[in-house]
């Protein structure tokens, strides 16, 4: 299956913008869908496909595509958005690889 | 309120069996694919396998092929994995998560449930 791979951690200072990569083969052909994870919770939906947001996620988090990389960008970045971000794609065999995955750290 | 519900977890040895249940509510549960995930403790998240509304198209993670059977009950509402041959390496918590397929290439898990621990250990 296809591998999606992505930055380890970035650091963003308190209300500035950081944007977190996603480059593999799959996204040339699918959309990808972007995952914030905090300690002991589950993963959340913060964007998928062109760039849309589920219900109750912020504005300052939007997505793009260009070619075999998918980024996902924080603008005013706040304090609870400290948190692993994964991103996720299907890819032709009809699997659904998750990215190597970000640490987002707020300064 | 949509929820998804995880349970079956628990500490079980080296070539052992589980079975996982998933109990969905407040959605048509019979009108989305469905996905098993897994993280192993302080790893990333790995997708399992999933499975079409019919139950007619199932895909799994090559880690997992011919040991792990993804299945469903749309008239429980209920999602399964069926996990046999354990390994260490399956340790994990694993979450069941709703697949919304928008188009051809736009899909994403909107829904995940809590999860539940598996251990596979000696």
């Amino acid at each position: 299956s296809s591998e999606l791979t992505q930055d380890p951690a970035v650091s963003v200072a308190l209300g500035q913008t950081v944007r977190i990569t996603c480059q593999g083969d799959s996204l040339r052909s699918y959309y990808a869908s972007w995952y914030q994870q905090k300690p002991g919770q589950a993963p959340v939906l913060v964007i998928y496909g062109k760039n849309n947001r589920p219900s109750g996620i912020p504005d300052r988090f939007s997505g793009s595509s260009s070619g075999n990389t998918a980024s996902l960008t924080i603008t005013g970045a706040q304090a609870e958005d400290e948190a692993d971000y994964y991103c996720n794609s299907r890819d032709s065999s009809g699997n659904h690889p998750f990215g190597t995955g970000t640490k987002v750290t707020v300064l | 309120e949509v929820q998804l519900v995880e349970s079956g977890g628990g500490l079980v040895q080296p070539g052992g069996s589980l079975r996982l249940s998933c109990a969905a509510s407040g959605f048509t549960f019979s009108s989305y694919w469905m996905s098993w995930v897994r993280q192993a403790p302080g790893k990333g998240l790995e997708w399992v396998a999933n499975i079409k509304q019919d139950g007619s198209e199932k895909y799994y993670v090559d880690s997992v092929k011919g040991r792990f059977t993804i299945s469903r009950d749309n008239a429980k509402n209920s999602l399964y994995l069926q996990m046999n041959s354990l390994r260490a390496e399956d340790t994990a918590v694993y979450y069941c998560a709703r697949d919304i397929r928008i188009t051809g290439t736009m899909d994403a898990f909107d829904i995940w449930g809590q999860g539940t621990m598996v251990t596979v250990s000696s």
